[in-house]
């Protein structure tokens, strides 16, 4: 099972550039997020996808957009990245969107320059 | 939102139980209570959750205490790929079932 998948796992840019962070599970799960992790700090949540054709933002939005594809996919955009988006970005998904267990994909590394 | 309270650090030895505390004072009575961990350069993963009652699994077991403000997660025999950072997060209808995380208590497991 390949559970969450994050692509790509590596980016580099420059202030400015644009870019899409993809995800996609196989678990047939309705709720989808995507986590910003700076180093030394827990998570914060950015956007979050209760079910199919739903989004809504979390903590920290702003300079943020996201699509839910689908059920499987959800994609996160930095329309024009700036440094304070350098950060490790995680997707995680589970069933239904009240309790229950996330599972994450690996992480994607963001470097803005 | 509910907030947890837990040591940046904590020792232990191999093959020895380890108990992480969590202070969470302020919870509601419907919120639950998450442990997570992230070994370093992955993704978090689950470990346990519980909302009134101690829970087991294969991985850990979850201690709440009565008044339910604080709990304490027990790996039972710690193995070096323990070493992580554990996650105490509480979650519930006031927070949307969101799970706000702090920056968890890294524990070192020593051979």
């Amino acid at each position: 099972n390949a559970g969450v998948t994050q692509t790509p796992k590596f980016q580099v840019l420059k202030t400015g550039q644009s870019m899409t962070l993809q995800c996609a599970q196989d678990m047939n799960h309705n709720s989808m997020y995507w986590y910003r992790q700076d180093p030394g700090m827990g998570l914060r949540l950015i956007y979050y996808s209760a079910s199919e054709g739903t989004t809504d933002k979390g903590e920290v939005p702003n300079g943020y957009n996201v699509s839910r594809l689908n059920k499987r996919e959800f994609s996160l955009r930095l329309e024009s990245a700036a440094p304070s988006q350098t950060s490790v970005y995680f997707c995680a998904s589970k069933a239904g969107v009240d309790t229950g267990e996330l599972f994450f994909g690996e992480g994607s590394r963001l470097t803005v320059l | 939102d509910a907030k947890t309270t837990q040591p940046n650090s904590m020792e232990s030895n191999e093959e020895e139980p380890v108990h992480l505390p969590c202070n969470h004072s302020t919870i509601s009575g419907t919120d639950y209570i998450h442990w997570y961990r992230q070994l370093p350069s992955q993704g978090p993963e689950y470990v346990i959750h519980g909302l009134t009652s101690n829970v087991n699994n294969r991985m850990a077991s979850l201690a709440i205490a009565e008044d339910r403000k604080s709990s304490t997660l027990i790996l039972h025999r710690a193995t070096l790929r323990d070493a992580a950072v554990y996650y105490c997060i509480l979650s519930g209808v006031g927070s949307n079932y969101q799970l706000i995380w702090g920056a968890g208590t890294k524990l070192i497991i020593k051979p």
